[in-house]
């Protein structure tokens, strides 16, 4: 059974600095790899997305990479802004089932200005 | 634009009391989502369509029931809502078969049981 775990549950680092939030996930069959954004109360935003035979993906200040054989993401934030606080959410689309997404509990970052 | 809108954002409901929530896209995609997220905890699958096809999770609570008339809307109902029904529920759509395997979320759907 697949299983999602993002560590830490919470982070909180000063404004400007460059951060990493990892995910890892125990079934190396996956379609992709999506990383998301939600702020309080609302719903997830999608940030990025890799595909299985990508090793990274970046945006503007984002980068994710995707390591399948160890079943490990990292996403990469840099230069971190105030803005960027709110608990970031990864989810994996397994071989098993190319409908079910799973997801992890996230990590929830404070940028303290 | 949105392309994924639930309604209502906010739904307050008195314990047992029938409710509905919506959920329509623009996206045009083949399949729909319900999840159920609790304060600090992942989003967890209630159901989905493929197309018209339902799928059911195991530990969906019997109370909970959906409903997809076309394409671009799906119901969530919950016919008895219980204190731990309150929650905030999300819509999610995605295109399977499109490659690209995006999944987009609504904004999502506060319920709160008194």
């Amino acid at each position: 059974k697949q299983e999602v775990t993002q560590i830490p549950a919470a982070l909180s680092v000063p404004e400007g600095e460059n951060l990493v939030l990892n995910c890892s996930f125990t079934d190396s069959a996956i379609y992709n790899l999506q990383w998301f954004r939600q702020d309080p109360g609302k719903g997830l935003t999608s940030l990025l997305l890799i595909q299985s035979s990508q090793r990274e993906q970046t945006s503007g200040r984002l980068n994710a990479s995707l390591d399948k054989s160890s079943g490990r993401s990292t996403l990469y934030i840099a230069a971190s802004q105030p803005g960027d606080s709110a608990t970031y959410l990864c989810a994996v689309l397994p071989y098993s089932s190319a409908s079910k997404i799973i997801f992890g509990s996230g990590t929830r970052l404070s940028i303290r200005p | 634009d949105a392309m994924v809108i639930q309604n209502p954002r906010y739904q307050v409901t008195q314990f047992g009391k029938p409710v509905t929530l919506s959920c329509s896209q623009t996206l045009n995609h083949n399949v729909m989502y319900w999840y159920q997220q609790k304060s600090s905890q992942a989003p967890k699958l209630l159901f989905h369509y493929y197309d018209k096809d339902f799928n059911n999770e195991a530990d969906t609570p019997d109370n909970f029931q959906s409903r997809r008339p076309n394409t671009s809307f799906c119901f969530l109902d919950i016919r008895s809502p219980g204190l731990g029904d309150a929650a905030m529920y999300l819509c999610a759509t995605k295109e399977v078969g499109s490659g690209a395997n995006v999944l987009t979320f609504g904004a999502g759907s506060r319920l709160t049981v008194l």
